[in-house]
Order: C-alpha cells, then sequence, then structure tokens
C-alpha cells in the first residue's frame, strides 16, 4: 500500500532532551515535506526537500534540522525541543514540484514539550 | 489578511443538505487542493485542481482561475463527513512548492 509513514504518532518530551520524527514513504517520491499544525494557525511548512541531499527551510524552520540522506526517508530533528514546538506534526511527499500531482500525509505526530 | 482564505470557519448541517465550503486566495496559482482532515488528526487529500471541476463520488470541486476562487461542495451529506476541509494552494516558481494553507473548515454533519 502507497503510504507516508511517520512515527512515533504520540511522543512526551521535556525541554531540552533530542529527539526525531521518523517520516518514510514507499512511493519513490522526489519531493518531502514537514508541517506543524497549531490551533488558530493552520498548517505551516518547516522544511522540505525536492530530492536526496537537497532541503530547504519552509516558513518556520526555527529549532529544527531535516536530513535526506534516501529518496524515502526525510527525518525532523528537535535537537533542543522548547514548549513552543508542542505541536502536530505532519510529513507529506509528492512525485514531484514539476509535476502536478497531489500529496500524501503522514498520520501525524502529537508532540508535547513539557 | 492571509493568502488563503476559507468560508465559513465552521458549519453544522442536517443529514443530507447539500454542502458548499468556499475558498478564495490572492496570489497566483500553479494548482489548489482540497484536503479533510478528520478527528484524529490524519490528512487526506481529495482534490488537486488547475481548472475547471472535479468529481469523486459525492464531493465535487470547482475553481475559477480568473476570480480566484475555489468551491467544494458535499451532496446528500452524511455524519461521516464531519471534519475539517483545508483548503491549500500551490504558488508557481521559486524553490519552495509554496503549499499555503486556509486554516480551515469545520464541517459537522448531524443525522
Amino acid at each position: 500500500e502507497a503510504q507516508v509513514t511517520q512515527n512515533p504518532r504520540y511522543l512526551i518530551t521535556v525541554t531540552g532532551k533530542k529527539l526525531t520524527v521518523t517520516c518514510s514513504q514507499n512511493m519513490n517520491h522526489e519531493y518531502m515535506s514537514w508541517y506543524r499544525q497549531d490551533p488558530g494557525l493552520g498548517l505551516r511548512q518547516i522544511y522540505y526537500s525536492m530530492n536526496v541531499e537537497v532541503t530547504d527551510k519552509g516558513d518556520v524552520p526555527e529549532g529544527y534540522k531535516v536530513s535526506r540522506k534516501e529518496k524515502r526517508n526525510f527525518p525532523l530533528i528537535l535537537e533542543s525541543p522548547s514548549p513552543n514546538q508542542t505541536s502536530l506534526y505532519f510529513c507529506a511527499s509528492s512525485p514531484s514540484i514539476g509535476v502536478q500531482r497531489g500529496y500524501t500525509f503522514g498520520s501525524g505526530t502529537r508532540l508535547t514539550v513539557v | 489578511k492571509n493568502e488563503v482564505e476559507q468560508s465559513p470557519q465552521n458549519l453544522t448541517a442536517q443529514e443530507g443538505e447539500f454542502i458548499t465550503i468556499n475558498c478564495s486566495y490572492s496570489v497566483g496559482i500553479s494548482a489548489l487542493h482540497w484536503l479533510q482532515q478528520h478527528p484524529g488528526g490524519g490528512i487526506v487529500s481529495l482534490f488537486m485542481l488547475s481548472s475547471g471541476k472535479k468529481k469523486h463520488g459525492r464531493l465535487i470541486a470547482t475553481i475559477n482561475i480568473q476570480e480566484k476562487h475555489s468551491s467544494l461542495h458535499i451532496t446528500a451529506s452524511h455524519p461521516r463527513d464531519s471534519a475539517v476541509y483545508i483548503c491549500a494552494v500551490n504558488r508557481p516558481g521559486g524553490g519552495a512548492d509554496g503549499l499555503t494553507f486556509g486554516k480551515g473548515t469545520h464541517l459537522i454533519i448531524q443525522p
């Protein structure tokens, strides 16, 4: 089944403790991205990647890192999480930017930083 | 002013009613997306439009590029249609995909 898999689904952590949220897709998509969703603000892009080893900042990249060493994986790294990073996070993939195709979203990761 | 505006923000209707959710945008776009988010959080892509109209089951999406406006219609609505519906647009050019989201329309269909 074609899908984007995020792990974990839920995570409670403490301020400053490094964490990684994994994202993997099995559709050979070139494009992957991370979003956070907050009440009243909607979805906002954190980082995106147009292919292996090609990543760039979105609208709200502060406090986050990403890597794209393989086409299928696009982990989101919070090196020193803070309470303002408490949010619902989504990973998504798409075949390519230049091709008008839809996006496939992961199931989301609800992160709480205390 | 947000680049993507949706209306209404909240909508409660009775089962069987015809539902319309509107999306207006203020930027040039290459495509517009309608997404559905059920309680519990998962997001599903419903439609991607660059012109005209698309239909999938009881869902219909239209776009008017000149007026920078799109609508999502649900015919014969059902309680399982209760969800948040999100409009998003791709802005052409540049490095980013330019996916900009509306804040969503929270739809409740009562039996």
